[in-house]
């Protein structure tokens, strides 16, 4: 099946930082990705779609101006985290699309820790 | 919108036992269904995909069934083993849309 990677798979930082997340297809051209969070013990809840060359499109809810998302080519999406807080501590998971057949591959997660 | 529930939220069973997961849908005009693995701190494995079309799907020890009619879905997993211990999560797509999860089944084997 086809491959998407995310990078960083683990961060730490500071409250009051920024943290930047990269999701991409490493076999594919995904003209549609998602951004999911999940916290401890919950199931994954879709943040937004992120649409190769236009604006995402943000679930209700899900603050645009604090979670930056720019999907400027076909194979790579980033969700930047401004101005993180410990509330933002969670697990980030992306998905990207492969048409033919359609179908949602998902990478394996970021980790955010915000002290 | 869609919703997705999942019954039980956790399950505790012996090794060797049959055991059965279910999943509910509101809006049944789903593109397709998938089951989903994911073990502590980890990301999602995919276990089995069931299109719209199709009722069941089968791989090894795991059975996945869908009446899109009444907004059902089961797991069935035969013959537990601990290795099987981990959140299951069944998740509906509709055509062009982002996959909506339930929140999980918990499950737990003991040997």
């Amino acid at each position: 099946g086809a491959v998407v990677s995310q990078h960083p798979s683990r961060v730490i930082c500071k409250s009051g930082t920024s943290v930047k997340i990269e999701c991409r297809s490493l076999d594919f051209q995904a003209t549609t990705m998602f951004w999911y969070r999940q916290f401890p013990k919950q199931s994954l809840m879709l943040m937004a779609t992120s649409n190769e060359g236009s604006k995402a499109t943000y679930e209700q809810g899900v603050e645009k101006d604090k979670f930056l998302i720019n999907h400027a080519s076909l194979t790579l999406s980033t969700l930047t985290v401004t101005s993180a807080h410990p509330e933002d501590s969670s697990f980030y998971i992306c998905s990207a699309g492969d048409r033919t057949p359609e179908r949602w591959f998902f990478g394996p997660g970021t980790r955010l820790t915000v002290l | 919108k869609q919703e997705v529930t999942q019954i039980p939220a956790a399950l505790s069973v012996p090794e060797g036992e049959n055991l059965v997961l279910n999943c509910s849908f509101t809006d049944s005009a789903i593109y397709n269904l998938q089951w989903f693995r994911q073990d502590p701190g980890k990301g999602l494995t995919s276990l089995l995909l069931i299109q719209s079309s199709q009722r069941e799907q089968t791989s090894g020890r795991l059975n996945a069934s869908l009446d899109k009619s009444s907004g059902r879905s089961t797991l069935y997993i035969a013959a537990s083993q601990p290795g099987d211990s981990a959140t299951y999560l069944c998740a509906a797509q509709g055509a062009g849309t982002a996959l909506i999860f339930g929140k999980g089944t918990t499950l737990s084997v003991s040997s």
